[in-house]
């Protein structure tokens, strides 16, 4: 099984539907990740999170809210899907401690597609 | 602003050796990664560099240079399972991981 898993993998939706994308993660780490993903643009941070009850806006968060539910699921959510949020989502995790390069994991993505 | 240049595409045979680049501007600086992301999967870890010089790991290997704001990962005995987009990332003052939009390495026979 995956460290770090996404669902649904693939789903395509109406806009203005309300659509949530949920994260497990079995790593035992502290920070969680949601990013996006378009072709020719590199990752982008929609929020993040530190610990359960550290939640932060990354450099897209319009549109988006997340809820840390507990150390290991993180869910984004759009209130009202808007065709511009077609794009991959990615999940990931790292665990920033002494000795840690910080590296991401990331898992398998979101393909969400909003018609 | 933040920016993380590198290259589109490249195109390279299999066998031979590749060294893709990577510049950036950032506030701060505190590593630079790189990540190689099969069509349609996750990004991996490849490497990490904090401090100037060479890093090695088999077949691929990363240089930093902080003075000048610039990378490059660098692989050798090319493999077709090497085709893939290669992300370079670089974790600013504030430990938030910047990311250039990848370069497409295309591996022909």
């Amino acid at each position: 099984d995956a460290d770090v898993t996404q669902t649904p993998r693939n789903r395509i939706t109406k806009t203005g539907k309300r659509i949530m994308l949920e994260c497990s993660q079995t790593k035992g780490h502290d920070r969680m990740y949601w990013y996006r993903q378009d072709p020719g643009l590199g990752l982008r941070l929609i929020y993040y999170s530190f610990d359960v009850k550290d939640i932060n806006k990354g450099e897209i968060s319009d549109g988006y809210s997340v809820s840390r539910q507990a150390q290991a699921k993180f869910s984004l959510s759009l209130e009202s899907a808007i065709p511009n949020q077609t794009a991959l989502y990615f999940c990931a995790t790292s665990d920033l401690t002494s000795g840690d390069t910080g590296e991401l994991f990331f898992g398998e993505g979101s393909r969400l597609t909003v018609l | 602003g933040q920016n993380i240049d590198q290259p589109t595409e490249m195109t390279a045979t299999e066998g031979a050796i590749v060294q893709i680049n990577c510049t950036y501007q950032t506030s701060g600086f505190n590593g630079l990664f790189w990540y190689q992301q099969h069509a349609g999967e996750a990004p991996t870890f490849l490497s990490y560099n904090v401090l100037d010089g060479l890093e090695e790991k088999g077949r691929f290997s990363s240089f930093l240079s902080r003075s000048k704001g610039y990378s490059y990962l660098l692989l050798k005995e090319l493999q077709m399972k090497d085709s893939a987009s290669y992300l370079c990332a670089v974790m600013d003052s504030n430990y938030q991981l910047i990311w250039g939009a990848g370069t497409k390495l295309i591996i022909k026979p």
